[in-house]
């Protein structure tokens, strides 16, 4: 597709349960971000890729998330042992220049 | 304190009305401005970038003072579908990354 995609768009969980997120970014686009909004709240910055360069970790809230991308293109977000406190919607975004960020729809993470 | 602070509002006006938000940043090396919009429940999509010159697009204007670290966006003629949160953003090519404000959030009444 034209647009960054990510999966699931909702997804419920268990506290203490591990969780993948996905992001598919726009073919081309070397650099790739994660972001994290809870409710009412702004977008907090988790990481960042661009091409080859290691990755901009200094988002991360705790050694519970990770991050990988793959062939510089699909990137997973995992979350291990979630808590309560994780529960917001996970945004992607990509970009080919430091202009024009395209943001994913989101991932809305509920953990119960 | 916040890298960038807006005021979160709400803004109500009537339809027609003309709003301005503020946004001030911390980090003078921050290269880029720009503003996004955002929709209840959905992505922030980018609405303009700012330049230190003042830019316009048909309603909205931007303005970039570097000297006091302050942007700003002006709305005119309003309408209700520019009812949304408007976020400001930095960029910092050191950090490579966008600093998002909180929002503020506009609610256009008929």
């Amino acid at each position: 597709g034209a647009g960054v995609s990510q999966s699931p768009s909702n997804k419920v969980t268990e506290k203490g349960k591990d969780v993948e997120l996905r992001c598919d970014p726009i073919s081309g686009h070397t650099a790739l971000y994660w972001y994290r909004q809870s409710l009412g709240q702004g977008l907090e910055f988790l990481i960042y890729f661009q091409g080859n360069s290691a990755p901009d970790k200094s988002g991360l809230p705790s050694d519970r998330f990770s991050a990988e991308r793959t062939g510089g293109s699909v990137s997973t977000l995992t979350i291990q042992r979630t808590q309560q406190e994780d529960s917001a919607v996970y945004l992607c975004a990509s970009s080919l220049t430091n202009y024009g960020y395209t943001f994913g729809s989101g991932t809305r993470l509920t953990v119960v | 304190r916040k890298e960038v602070e807006q005021d979160p509002g709400p803004f109500n006006v009537p339809e027609g009305a003309t709003v301005a938000f503020n946004c001030t940043y911390s980090n003078s090396a921050s290269q880029s401005f720009f503003w996004y919009r955002q929709d209840c429940r959905k992505e922030p999509k980018l609405l303009m970038s700012v330049y230190s010159s003042g830019n316009e697009d048909g309603r909205f204007t931007a303005q970039l003072n570097r000297a006091s670290q302050y942007i700003s966006l002006l709305i005119r003629d309003s309408k209700l579908s520019d009812s949304a949160t408007y976020l400001c953003v930095s960029f910092s090519g050191g950090y490579n990354k966008l600093i998002f404000g909180a929002g503020t959030r506009l609610a256009v009444h008929p």
